[in-house]
């Protein structure tokens, strides 16, 4: 019973361009999304977030999107760097479930110098 | 400061042993989380810590698994005795305490132990 979905294990980008990485959710109780990015052999490390009462909100390079009707968010990264390749974690959370964090699978992002 | 951080990065075990991991956390923050990550999977939440108590720990396997925070420090979780399907990576997170009924705190990760169990 995934709660959190990324259905793209993989994308590949060329430098520069747009990175468009993808989550779905099924709880509409969830009220806070957040992207981590992870390298190899390290932890998870906290890159944007958003409130379920936004549809947006940028940092830098990076704009998270919420179409909370769809059930859906989604990451872009303009323009895209090497140094982003990494995978990238989807996680939500919901009031009152103790700020216990549920995660997708993953997506790897290659970015193609 | 100093980041969370885990011990052992790795540990290789026989089926019917027992592991102990260690997490300590960012000096101050509260909360502290156990994950999971089997290969390719999600990362899967295993419980919640605030202090030294057990907050929820809904995502416990089974029995096999003992967590502990004595002194609301750092922490440990034991997985005894251990079974093949219990290998993986698993990640310690901690954050500081919520002050707010209605906000969150970022969640800071270890780098993680990779159990593998044979």
């Amino acid at each position: 019973d995934q709660q959190v979905k990324q259905n793209s294990p993989s994308l590949s980008v060329q430098e520069g361009r747009i990175s468009i990485l993808n989550c779905d959710y099924t709880n509409s109780m969830f009220d806070y999304f957040l992207w981590y990015k992870k390298y190899p052999a390290e932890g998870p490390t906290f890159l944007i977030s958003i409130s379920s009462i936004k549809d947006k909100n940028e940092d830098g390079r990076f704009t998270v999107f919420l179409n909370k009707s769809a059930k859906h968010l989604s990451l872009h990264i303009v323009p895209s760097q090497p140094g982003d390749s990494a995978v990238y974690f989807c996680a939500a959370s919901a009031l009152g479930a103790g700020n216990q964090f549920y995660f997708g699978t993953g997506t790897s992002l290659t970015v193609i110098p | 400061e100093a980041g969370v951080t885990q011990f052992p990065s790795h540990s290789v075990i026989e089926k019917g042993q027992t592991v102990t991991l260690r997490c300590d956390p960012i000096s101050g923050h509260d909360n502290l989380y156990w994950y999971r990550r089997v290969m390719g999977k999600e990362i899967k939440f295993l419980l919640h810590f605030v202090k030294e108590s057990k907050q929820d720990e809904s995502g416990m396997p089974n029995n096999r698994f003992l967590a502990e925070r004595t002194g609301g420090t750092y922490s440990t979780l034991k997985v005894q005795p251990a079974e093949l399907e219990d290998s993986g990576v698993y990640f310690c997170a901690s954050s500081r305490r919520v002050l707010a009924g209605n906000s969150y705190n970022e969640q800071f990760f270890g780098p993680g132990t990779r159990l593998t169990v044979l």
